[in-house]
């Protein structure tokens, strides 16, 4: 089973502040997606990156995806409230591997932006 | 446009009684998935379908838990008998291919005394 870790697990800023989260794997994936989940929701998608040293931007928000198809990171600039939320990527196993063809979650991370 | 819908929003049952959870995912997906979402254990994938055939159930707990698709709107994840350990928020997604944009219900949370 491919593992993703999320860190930090709690981020907790104050409005415009900047913050990076970070999701790293020791296998490679052939794609992977960012979701942002709101209290009594679920889970929706921010976007998928897919090419080793992506790069894609969302408004305020900005995804990599790692050179070597195992980490990512988002970075969000000037934090807003409305950014609150649970953070989670989702690794689509690579060819080859016993996670192939699956999405594996992350544990997430719980972003608080205080006014 | 309808999401998925899943019902019941919330279930409060005691030990030991059968629990029945519903989704109908959104018209035209392909994949239904059935997911379990834990502080401790974050989100776990239990059981998917492709075109209303199960394909993978490794993640499905044990043999208390059980899944149907009866037709392409609809889907069932039985527990039974259950237990306090179930307590979680159980999801369900829709997508239009395996590893494609999952779209998510709004969740059934689950407390079993």
């Amino acid at each position: 089973t491919q593992l993703l870790e999320q860190s930090p697990q709690f981020l907790s800023i104050q409005e415009g502040e900047n913050l990076t989260v970070y999701c790293n794997s020791s296998s490679v994936f052939s794609s992977l997606q960012w979701y942002r989940q709101e209290p009594g929701e679920g889970p929706v998608l921010l976007v998928t990156v897919v090419t080793g040293g992506e790069v894609k931007k969302l408004k305020r928000l900005t995804f990599q995806f790692g050179d070597a198809r195992k980490d990512s990171s988002l970075h969000i600039t000037a934090a807003q409230p409305g950014d609150t939320g649970l953070y989670l990527c989702a690794g689509e196993g690579n060819a080859g591997g016993t996670s192939y063809g699956k999405l594996t979650f992350g544990q997430g991370t719980i972003l608080t932006v205080h006014p | 446009d309808a999401g998925v819908i899943q019902s019941p929003r919330h279930e409060v049952t005691e030990m030991g009684q059968e629990v029945t959870l519903r989704c109908k995912p959104i018209s035209g997906h392909d994949y239904l998935f059935w997911y379990r979402q834990t502080m401790m254990r974050g989100l776990e994938l239990l059981i998917y379908f492709n075109n209303n055939v199960p394909i993978d159930d490794s993640g499905m707990p044990e043999d208390r838990f059980s899944a149907k698709m009866p037709n392409a709107s609809f889907s069932t994840l039985k527990i039974q008998p259950s237990e306090p350990r179930d307590s979680a928020v159980y999801f369900c997604a829709s997508s239009l291919a395996k590893t494609g944009e999952l779209f998510f219900g709004e969740g059934s949370r689950l407390t079993v005394l």
